[in-house]
């Protein structure tokens, strides 16, 4: 069974620029999550889809995270502008019915300069 | 105040030895709690889930103290492979969003 997939690995961009973060989750998994890790911080909670619909997106830090998940498969989080203060590691995570099912992709590292 | 309190470490263990972390939360409500293992520039695993009345798996003991709102997690006989940062992590009540600890780095030295 393939894991969940993120794209991309790592990501470079200058402040003011757009990023897309692409997230694959296991197949047939209807739920979905972002989070996100800020140097020296823990792992804090974005938001959550089930299917294709945003079931708490209450961790999104402002209006400048854009989640989709279109069809209920994968799913993108947009960051525009960026901030330096936008540079961690997002991670995405699925899940079938139980929370502790979790599984987690290997990350997209943001640097934004 | 934070969901979820851990000493960052970091712990610096010889082979064979037995070491031991504990997490602090504050939502007296939490429902689950689960220990995840994380290594360098990779992605959380989750290593065990906690019960209240305690749990072992192998070298790897969990107990959680509902009154005290404590988590812990011992490793007995440490192995180099056991290096890592362990994270404690939370899920609150009626929420399938999950609350992180700041992870506790061990080191497991030949």
């Amino acid at each position: 069974e393939a894991g969940v997939t993120q794209f991309p690995s790592h990501s470079v961009i200058e402040k003011g620029q757009t990023v897309t973060l692409r997230c694959d989750p296991i197949s047939g998994h209807d739920n979905l999550y972002w989070y996100r890790r800020v140097m020296g911080k823990e792992i804090k909670f974005l938001l959550h889809f089930v299917k294709e619909s945003k079931q708490d997106e209450s961790g999104m830090p402002n209006n400048r995270f854009l989640a989709e998940r279109t069809g209920g498969t994968y799913s993108t989080l947009k960051v525009q502008p960026a901030e330096l203060e936008d540079s961690g590691v997002y991670f995405c995570a699925s899940s079938q019915n139980q929370p502790y099912g979790y599984t987690f992709g290997s990350g997209t590292r943001l640097t934004v300069v | 105040r934070k969901e979820v309190e851990q000493d960052p470490g970091p712990f610096n263990v010889p082979e064979g030895a037995t070491v031991a972390f504990n997490c602090t939360y504050s939502n007296s409500a939490s429902q689950s709690f689960f220990w995840y293992r994380q290594d360098c520039r990779k992605e959380p695993k989750l290593l065990m889930s906690v019960y209240s009345s305690g749990n072992e798996d192998g070298r790897f003991t969990a107990q959680l103290n509902r009154a005290s709102q404590y988590i812990s997690l011992l490793i007995r006989d440490s192995k180099l492979s056991d290096s890592a940062t362990y994270l404690c992590v939370v899920r609150g009540t009626g929420a399938n969003n999950l609350f992180f600890g700041t992870g506790t780095r061990l080191t497991v030295i030949p």
